[in-house]
């Protein structure tokens, strides 16, 4: 079955250079979730798009932004990026019907 | 404000052996729903069970079940007949029942299940 791809797997990028990392969610599932896991932390909630909408907001910063385009696909764009965004940022889908999350394999950015 | 609670961040348990993590949460939702994930070694996030909150029985998959208390809101992961393969960090997570909404995890609970 196919899963929610993420890309790319792993990024290095200097302070106050831009990131942008893709998710492709499960065909029909409709939303989309952008989660950020610090070493050793649970994973904590930036932002959710339904149907292209934005429809929930977590502790995602000013510099980062995000956008569910019309084949669903979401982009996470990240600038003026600074040492403590390196983590691991999740994709997740789910079809809003039946809740389960599915989790994308994670895009692992180091910020040096 | 939703919160996610795991009391216990470490726990081990013999292969063949039965082990139940606990989660409570806090919440003024009456429809929500409450799940276990599995992170292995490799970082992945896996779906291990859902419940929601308005079933009172309580949710099986294989060797994984639940207990669900929704009047104490207690929401406790019992894996029976360890694996060596269930060695993992294990997340509650908890989300309301509306559309595009967010999951609140807890802090995790990282179990070694010991050959």
């Amino acid at each position: 079955a196919a899963g929610v791809i993420q890309s790319p797997r792993h990024l290095i990028k200097e302070k106050r250079e831009t990131a942008t990392l893709k998710c492709y969610p499960i065909p029909r599932h409709d939303t989309v979730y952008w989660y950020q896991q610090g070493p050793g932390q649970d994973p904590q909630f930036l932002i959710s798009f339904y149907e292209k909408m934005q429809s929930d907001k977590g502790s995602i910063p000013d510099r980062f932004s995000a956008q569910q385009f019309s084949d669903y696909h979401s982009e996470l764009n990240m600038s003026s990026l600074e040492l403590g965004d390196s983590a691991l940022y999740f994709c997740a889908s789910s079809w809003t019907s039946f809740g389960e999350q599915y989790f994308g394999p994670g895009t692992r950015l180091t910020v040096t | 404000a939703q919160t996610v609670t795991q009391s216990q961040p470490e726990m081990s348990v013999q292969e063949a052996e039965t082990v139940t993590l606990s989660c409570t949460y806090d919440t003024s939702e009456n429809n929500y729903y409450l799940f276990w994930y599995k992170q292995p070694p490799s970082r992945q996030m896996i779906l291990v069970i859902r419940q929601e909150a308005y079933k009172q029985q309580n949710a099986t998959e294989n060797r994984f079940s639940v207990n669900f208390q929704k009047a104490a809101k207690s929401f406790s992961l019992k894996i029976s007949d360890s694996q060596l393969g269930d060695t993992a960090m294990y997340f509650c997570a908890f989300m309301k029942h509306r559309s595009g909404n967010q999951f609140y995890f807890g802090t995790g609970t990282s179990l070694t299940v010991i050959p």
